[in-house]
Formats: C-alpha cells, structure tokens, sequence
C-alpha cells in the first residue's frame, strides 16, 4: 500500500536552515503537502507542491521535489524558534476519493 | 475565517464507557476524516467520508463506528472504550474534488480512558 516516510525528530541551532525530508511510495501522487503542527494544536498547511513542479519557493520555505526518486524536501531557511513544530508529509493521488497519506511527523527542535 | 471544531479539548472516560467525539465544519465541505495521533506512529486514519451518509474504513477502524447525517457534522463513536483508545483524536475536512485540496484540521480531542 501507499506509504510516506520521514525521520522523527531534528535538531537545529537558531539562524541555521533545516532541511526535513520525506519519501513517499505512490507513484500517482499528484499533490504533495507539509503540514506544520505546533503543540497542542492541530496540523496546519505550510505549503504543497504539484507533482509537475520541481520545487516550489515561500519566503523561507523551499521545496524540493524529485518524483523519479520519490523524495520530497522541505528547507526552513533561518530557522526561529517559532518554526518549533511537528512537520508532517502527506501526498494524495488525482482522483476525488483519495484519501491524504500522511507521514508520521519530524519534531523540529530548536537549539539556542 | 474556515473553521473545524471539535466539541471537547479534554476528555475522560472510563473503560466500557460509550463515547462520541463531535466535530463540525462551515465550509461545505464534502470529506471529513478521523485520525488519531500517538508518539512515534503519525496520524492514522480511522474512518473518513465522502457524502452524508457515505463512510469507508480507514486503516484502523476497529473499535470505532462514525455517523454522517448532516453535511457539517461527523461523529466517532467509540462504542466501549477501551485504555487503548487513549490517544489525540483529530478530525479534518476539505472539499471533494480532484483538484489540489487542502485538509483543514480541528484543534484536537485529548482523549483519556481510565
């Protein structure tokens, strides 16, 4: 079945970029999506990508997409400690009933 | 403003208890899903739909049953609950279309049983 996976926990010093990355195993994924979950909160949408694109670039956020190796990335440029979160992938296919596969989340730590 | 709302931020229950989880969304949206989230396993798919009255199994179903009877409305129903029920429960909506959907997130229902 369709799978997204991605490492569970980063750890990175205020002002460095991180970069958190994700594979996914559905070779139909149209639409490719990170989500941000800050604590105690529900998950948000940061930014997605279609699968047509190579990356895609939102003030500090850049993503990377390489669809013939089934890789995703998100680059947090200057990180904050206010960019401390859970960061969750999630694809989903073209057709109307496909369900959003989502990763099981990278925490996001910042050092000082 | 979209907005998804889940009827309680903290729930306690005891075990054999039956327990419904409400959530509501104004957005005319026509999917709205279950997942719960626990340390170490991501979000996991327990039911979603697709209509009202429409429902299909998620990836882990067993021990919940849901209800759709309005567009805005979609209930989890834990029929006996059970300690390992305890989790966060996260309800979702977006609209049913091929096109490029976002999933809206309600703020979560920390469920404990005891």
């Amino acid at each position: 079945g369709e799978d997204v996976e991605q490492s569970l926990f980063l750890s990175v010093r205020e002002g460095d970029s991180s970069v958190i990355n994700c594979t996914y195993t559905d070779s139909s994924s149209t639409y490719l999506y990170w989500y941000k979950q800050e604590p105690g909160a529900g998950l948000q949408l940061l930014t997605y990508i279609f699968s047509n694109m190579d990356m895609k670039q939102d003030q500090r956020l850049t993503v990377l997409l390489n669809k013939k190796d089934k890789h995703l990335s998100l680059r947090i440029a200057d990180t904050q400690t206010g960019d401390s979160a859970i960061y969750f992938c999630a694809e989903k296919g073209r057709d109307r009933d496909d369900k959003i596969i989502f990763g099981k989340g990278t925490r996001l730590h910042i050092l000082p | 403003d979209v907005k998804v709302t889940q009827s309680s931020r903290y729930l306690v229950k005891r075990t054999g208890e039956k327990v419904f989880l409400e959530c509501v969304q104004d957005m005319d949206h026509e999917n709205m899903f279950w997942y719960r989230q626990d340390p170490g396993l991501g979000l996991r798919l327990i039911y979603f739909s697709y209509d009202v009255k429409m429902k299909e199994k998620g990836d882990i179903p067993e021990g919940y049953s849901v209800s759709r009877e309005k567009k805005e409305r979609f209930s989890l129903i834990l029929e006996s609950a059970s300690t390992n029920q305890t989790s966060m429960y996260l309800c979702a909506s977006s609209l049913g279309t091929t096109l490029n959907t976002e999933a809206f997130f309600g703020q979560g229902t920390r469920l404990t049983v005891v």
